[in-house]
């Protein structure tokens, strides 16, 4: 088990409802990065925090959100939801070393837009 | 065309047999090639990297990488039921990592 937590575990909205969702990063991490993993594909990168800055981004709309907190915890807020937005969303968090092992995934949390 | 395809399966394979997992990429600048392995309703987890090509092995895993065809593999040796899962191919790129489908594997009993 790695030492990334989330939460809520699943939780089910309406379309144009907003969503927040929770992740704890691994101690002795200082950056999160937000995937996106829809039933039978892979994950795919929303956007990256480091220091409570955004860092990257993938191709997500706007209305994908995040905040990073000094204790380096993270939220991903995605406002006006769609059907589309249905899947599993993880977090990872990782240390600056740049070594490419040592990104942790956290268990998800399961979103149903209906 | 996707920068890592992978072919979704599903996979269905006795206990005991050798799989082989495979995934193709267009960048030729990529360096490291990572898989992944994901248990239904839990995060993906890292089994093993290669950097550049050649093979790397871990005990039952073999990862493989030949950059001349932009493609990568892993082996299975003597699976197992416990290695259902599915199975993720990745490259990182800058600050994300880029990930095929995925390959759901059932080694039945």
């Amino acid at each position: 088990e790695t030492g990334v937590t989330q939460s809520p575990t699943h939780l089910i909205k309406t379309r144009g409802q907003q969503v927040t969702l929770r992740c704890s990063s691994q101690s002795g991490h200082n950056t999160v990065s937000w995937y996106q993993q829809a039933l039978g594909q892979g994950p795919q990168f929303i956007f990256q925090y480091y220091r409570e800055e955004e860092n990257g981004r993938g191709n997500f709309p706007p209305r994908f959100s995040g905040l990073q907190f000094p204790n380096y915890s993270s939220e991903l807020n995605v406002n006006a939801l769609e059907l589309d937005d249905s899947a599993l969303y993880l977090c990872a968090s990782s240390s600056t070393s740049g070594r490419v092992d040592e990104q942790y995934f956290g268990p998800g949390t399961r979103l149903t837009v209906t | 065309q996707k920068e890592v395809e992978q072919d979704p399966g599903p996979l269905s394979v006795p206990e005991g047999a050798i799989v082989s997992l495979n995934c193709t990429y267009s960048n030729s600048a990529f360096q490291y090639f990572m898989w992944y392995r994901q248990y239904s309703r839990k995060g993906p987890e890292l089994l093993m990297y290669t950097y550049s090509s050649g093979n790397k092995e871990d005990g039952r895993f073999t990862a493989q990488v030949d950059k001349s065809s932009k493609y990568i593999s892993l082996f299975i040796r003597d699976s197992q039921p416990s290695d259902s899962a599915t199975y993720l191919c990745a490259i990182p790129n800058n600050n994300d990592m880029r990930f095929g489908a995925g390959t759901r594997l059932t080694v039945k009993p």
